[in-house]
């Protein structure tokens, strides 16, 4: 079935250690998000690509970077990971800015 | 101010009872909008997109008011298994970037 999937489900990395998450898409979609969400609250956009164009929220700290080497990958590389850092990460993608999105079932991070 | 606002809750409701939830937006120009379920500790799913006219799904019924810059979504004959987090996602005017409002809890009660 197409989907969206990341991996690890579950992440423990040590704090200032850095991590990769990963995401993989079988939808061909052209946008794929990466957003942060934190015990109730929603979730928080960190960044999107579409195709190649990476683009930063005004508010993401640069410790947060992400790469797309392709249309099917992203990946969100956490430099120095701290306790504060620690979350359920969710990759998404969407055809366009008209229709929903699709969210892989997530990364939950702990910072040890 | 907020892209987007939710109240929170918690709604507790009987089952069988009807329920609304509303949701504002600060950007006049959002083109999109969606309603979106997430059950604990999983993913966000979406329930349902949001027409301008208004639009329904079983015993859902979802509503945009532009000139207000709300949406609402009305659940009928509430069932136990819609005890979840509804998320409203309201998109940034054109572009490819969606905002969250901060959810409201239902707990649907025997």
């Amino acid at each position: 079935d197409a989907m969206v999937i990341q991996n690890p489900r579950y992440q423990v990395t040590q704090f200032g250690k850095p991590v990769t998450l990963s995401c993989s898409q079988t939808l061909n979609h052209n946008v794929m998000y990466w957003y942060q969400q934190k015990s109730s609250q929603a979730p928080k956009l960190l960044f999107h690509y579409y195709d190649k164009d990476f683009n930063n929220e005004a508010d993401t700290p640069d410790n947060f970077q992400s790469r797309r080497p392709n249309t099917s990958f992203c990946f969100l590389d956490i430099r120095s990971p701290g306790l504060g850092d620690a979350a359920m990460y969710l990759c998404a993608t969407s055809r366009s800015a008209n229709y929903g999105y699709t969210f892989g079932s997530g990364t939950r991070l702990t910072v040890v | 101010r907020k892209e987007v606002e939710q109240d929170p809750g918690p709604f507790n409701v009987p089952e069988g009872a009807t329920v609304a939830f509303n949701c504002t937006y600060s950007n006049s120009a959002s083109q999109s909008f969606f309603w979106y379920r997430q059950d604990c500790r999983k993913e966000p799913k979406l329930l349902m997109s949001v027409y301008s006219s208004g639009n329904e799904d079983g015993r859902f019924t979802a509503q945009l008011n532009r000139a207000s810059q709300y949406i609402s979504l009305l659940i009928r004959d509430s069932k136990l298994s819609d005890s979840a987090t509804y998320l409203c996602v309201v998109n940034r005017n054109t572009g490819n970037q969606f905002y969250f409002g901060t959810g409201t809890s239902l707990t649907v009660i025997p």
